[in-house]
This record gives C-alpha cells, sequence and structure tokens, in this order.
C-alpha cells in the first residue's frame, strides 16, 4: 500500500499568490515525521519543512507552512507569495518510528508559477 | 559548509557493466542513505550506512551493493546493469539525534543511463 499519496501530478499559481500541495499518508505508527523537499529540474532534493507527529503547532519556514491535520492524516504544503523560483517538483515525505529510517515519497506535485 | 557531494554526475554504461557512485556526507554528519528515483517518480531508498555498516535495507536485490568509509564518505556499487537500472540515484546524509535534527539532507544526484 501507498504510504504517502500526493494526488495533484501538476499545478498552475499566479506569481504572488498562494499555493496548496496535497499529501496523505498512512501508518499505523503513533511516532512519525513528515517532510516536504523541492526538486528543480536541477535534480536536487532541498528540504523545506518538517511536522513531527507529536508537534501541537503547524510547522512554518520563511513563505512555508504546513498545515497538519493529523486525524485526516494530512499533511498539506502551502507556500505563499509564490515566485518564479518556486517552480519545481515538491515531494512529500514521511519517517515513520522506531528503527526505520527511510524516507517513504510521494510521487510528486509539479508546480509552475506564471508571471 | 559544503553540501552533499555526489560524483560523477553524469554516467553512460551498457547492459551487464558494473558501476560505482560516490557520496560525501555534510560536514558533521555521519549517516549516509542512497535512493534510486526513475524518471517521473518518487525517489526509492536503496539502503543505510551508518558506522560503517549497512543499517537498514529496501527493497533492491543484491546486485546494489555498497560501502561506507572511516571518514563517512559512500559508495554504490551496482552489478550486471540492467536497461531498469536507469535513473537519477540520490545520495542523502544525515546525522545523529531526535528528529527534525536527523533530516536528511540530499546531494546533487548522480544521473545513470544503461544502454
Amino acid at each position: 500500500a501507498q504510504k504517502i499519496t500526493q494526488t495533484q501530478p501538476g499545478m498552475f499559481v499566479q506569481e504572488k499568490e498562494a499555493v496548496t500541495l496535497d499529501c496523505t499518508y498512512d501508518t499505523s505508527d503513533q511516532s512519525y515525521g513528515l517532510f516536504w523537499y523541492k526538486q528543480p529540474s536541477s535534480g536536487e532534493m532541498i528540504f523545506l519543512i518538517y511536522q513531527g507527529s507529536y508537534d501541537e503547532q503547524n510547522a512554518t519556514e520563511g513563505r512555508y507552512s504546513l498545515n497538519f491535520q493529523k486525524a485526516r492524516k494530512s499533511a498539506n504544503l502551502v507556500i505563499s507569495a509564490s515566485q518564479l523560483g518556486d517552480s519545481a517538483m515538491y515531494f512529500c515525505a514521511m519517517r515513520e518510528g522506531g528503527n526505520d529510517y527511510k524516507l517513504s515519497f510521494g510521487a510528486g506535485t509539479t508546480v509552475t508559477v506564471r508571471a | 559548509d559544503a553540501g552533499v557531494t555526489q560524483s560523477p554526475t553524469h554516467l553512460i554504461k551498457t547492459r551487464g557493466q558494473q558501476v560505482t557512485l560516490r557520496c560525501s556526507p555534510k560536514s558533521g554528519h555521519d549517516t549516509v542513505s542512497w535512493y534510486q528515483q526513475a524518471l517521473g517518480q518518487g525517489p526509492q531508498f536503496i539502503f543505510q550506512y551508518y558506522e560503517e555498516e549497512e543499517r537498514q535495507r529496501g527493497n533492491f536485490p543484491d546486485r546494489f551493493s555498497g560501502h561506507q568509509f572511516p571518514n563517512y564518505s559512500s559508495e554504490l556499487n551496482v552489478n550486471a546493469l540492467l536497461l531498469g537500472d536507469s535513473a537519477l540515484y540520490l545520495c542523502a546524509s544525515s546525522r545523529p539525534g531526535l528528529p527534525p535534527t536527523d533530516t536528511q539532507y540530499f546531494g546533487p544526484g548522480t544521473r545513470l543511463t544503461v544502454l
């Protein structure tokens, strides 16, 4: 079964507007971490933001915020005030608890920012 | 502060050949993970090295092997290459600690083409 589901293959957003990227996850662990990464066309995976399962507040990092809804098992990324440089592939990933060190990634969402 | 580095950037091999990819972690990081990313998909976990030992392995055949050196750098070896091994190979490094201290940071990747 897929652990991370990203249902939006591609999205267009106007410069300076906000965009929300959807991510749902599946785990039976109580302790887990959720990550968002950005992958420009160059290929490097850039870490954006982290949310722990026990964190009570939604994570924020500059223009990035994470809308964490634990009961619904969703961890949506919000990018505010979009810039042309935000055009990239975005991946949601999860690391489960215990001795599981791997990241499980979704299929990604391509974001294109229009001027 | 140098980030994660990988070499080579690109590689072209023929079926049946063997390949070695290299990775140097970020300063202060002692753990290296390898991922395979096929075109249009999210990365898939191959294995993780810690203290020069393979700590966790994903669902990849024995043709995929690795090594970690005392300076924490790592190699990924793939034997008997198949056309399906064509992909972007990403290395990620991390340091010990509780999340999010142990966040994985990625290198630029090595693009392997098997003809």
